[in-house]
């Protein structure tokens, strides 16, 4: 699987979108672009996975750049119990494949 | 709709002991894979589990063996324990073995 590079550490003021870089830059065709978020003492939680077109659920919004090289993680309206470790990794799809899970990024989301 | 559940939350042992975990996926969920993940780090993939059979091994040795129940269910054994293997043990579970995995809130074990 493809290596990933996130900062360390970002903040975010409350009610303010929160908004989370990733570069992937020798990210395959085969293989997808996901992200989990870890909560202090909580196991990780699956937030959104995409291959090529954003994607938007009710947690977040994936935008995935049109070389794929890079993609950003958008928490719209970020919320105190938004602060955790979030990882973004890529993994194919199909057959057999895991999570290989790097640093990630502790976001910290402040009143 | 529970998600996955593992037992127990806590455990205590001292090296050269032997332990158990176990692990229930979430309801409608075949595949269950392992985790483990050190302080100050992300989870490292143990092993995962389909059709009761072994599937893919991540850099572990094999101390750590594992088995997959007709229900779908799961243990992770650990023999001879050493005190590096104290760490939170995660496990997660997918619909299929390409689905997104949901992580349970994982065994934290620490070795005396």
């Amino acid at each position: 699987d493809a290596k990933t590079t996130q900062p360390t550490s970002m903040d975010c003021a409350e009610g303010r979108a929160a908004n989370l870089p990733c570069n992937h830059s020798t990210i395959s065709g085969n293989e997808y672009v996901y992200w989990y978020r870890q909560i202090h003492s909580q196991g990780p939680q699956y937030i959104i996975h995409g291959l090529k077109n954003n994607e938007t659920n009710e947690m977040a919004s994936l935008i995935i750049t049109e070389d794929r090289k890079s993609s950003t993680l958008i928490l719209p309206h970020a919320t105190l119990r938004d602060t955790a470790v979030y990882y973004c990794i890529v993994r194919v799809f199909s057959g057999y494949s895991t999570l290989t899970f790097g640093k990630g990024t502790m976001l910290l989301v402040s009143p | 709709d529970a998600g996955v559940t593992q037992s127990p939350t806590h455990l205590i042992k001292t090296r050269g002991q032997q332990v158990t975990l176990r692990c229930s996926p979430k309801s409608g969920h075949d595949t269950v894979s392992w985790y483990q993940q050190a302080l100050g780090q992300g989870p490292q993939f143990i092993f995962q589990y389909y059709e009761e059979e072994e599937r893919q091994r991540g850099n572990f040795p094999d101390r750590f063996s594992g088995h997959q129940f007709p229900n779908y269910s799961s243990e992770l054994n650990v023999n001879a324990l050493l005190l590096g293997d104290s760490a939170l043990y995660l496990c997660a579970s997918s619909r299929e073995i390409s689905g997104p995995q949901h992580f349970g809130d994982g065994t934290r074990l620490s070795i005396l």
